[in-house]
């Protein structure tokens, strides 16, 4: 079966901890992507990648940190930064050809 | 002013009718449009992408573009219980080198038994 994949489904995190959502596609797609939403708001880019150790900062990257060693793995650091980090995060993969982006399940974070 | 601006709602439509739902973008330079459904707690799905004006069907659902307008609009027909959901409404436009994807806040559609 080709998808994404991410994990955890839920996480919990402590004040002052640094946590890493997995995101893993298997659809041979070059960029990867991933957003945060906030209930009653839409999605907010936070990083994206078009090539392999490469990646942009998005709109709300500020406490975040993003890697891209490998085509098919694209994993988000929240930092202990980050004031906010209770959200749903969602990390999508498109091709560079074809502008359609596909959502993994996300992972539900929730700070403690 | 928002870049993609949708209605919040909750839209209730009773079981069999057509629901249509609503999105402007601001952005003229915008190439690509889509609609996603989000479920409750889950991720979204894409049901629809429109490139040119005009409508596109796609079993029941109608996707419409008006780029003079800068308005896509998504018809359901027959609507079903199951189509409650949120449905986001986005937008891609191209920049130098790169693409970038803007979402609406998405409208709530309950479709009533």
């Amino acid at each position: 079966d080709g998808g994404i994949t991410q994990s955890p489904k839920y996480l919990f995190r402590k004040e002052g901890q640094n946590v890493t959502l997995s995101c893993e596609q298997n659809l041979n797609h070059d960029a990867m992507y991933w957003y945060r939403q906030d209930p009653g708001q839409g999605l907010r880019l936070i990083y994206y990648s078009q090539i392999v150790n490469d990646f942009q900062k998005g709109d709300i990257a500020e406490g975040y940190s993003v890697s891209r060693e490998k085509k098919e793995s694209f994993p988000l650091t929240v930092t202990s930064a980050q004031k906010n980090p209770t959200a749903f995060y969602l990390c999508a993969s498109s091709t560079l050809t074809e502008d359609t982006q596909y959502f993994g399940p996300g992972t539900r974070l929730t700070v403690l | 002013q928002k870049e993609v601006e949708q209605n919040s709602g909750p839209l209730s439509v009773p079981e069999g009718a057509i629901a249509s739902l609503n999105c402007t973008y601001s952005d003229r330079g915008s190439q690509s449009f889509f609609w996603y459904r989000q479920y409750s707690g889950k991720s979204p799905e894409l049901i629809m992408s429109i490139y040119s004006n005009g409508d596109k069907e796609d079993g029941r659902f109608t996707a419409q573009l008006n780029k003079a307008s800068q308005y896509v609009s998504l018809l359901i027909r027959d609507s079903q219980p199951s189509d409650s959901a949120t449905y986001l409404c986005a937008v891609m436009v191209r920049l130098p080198g790169t693409y970038k994807y803007i979402f609406g806040t998405g409208t709530r559609l309950k479709v009533l038994a």
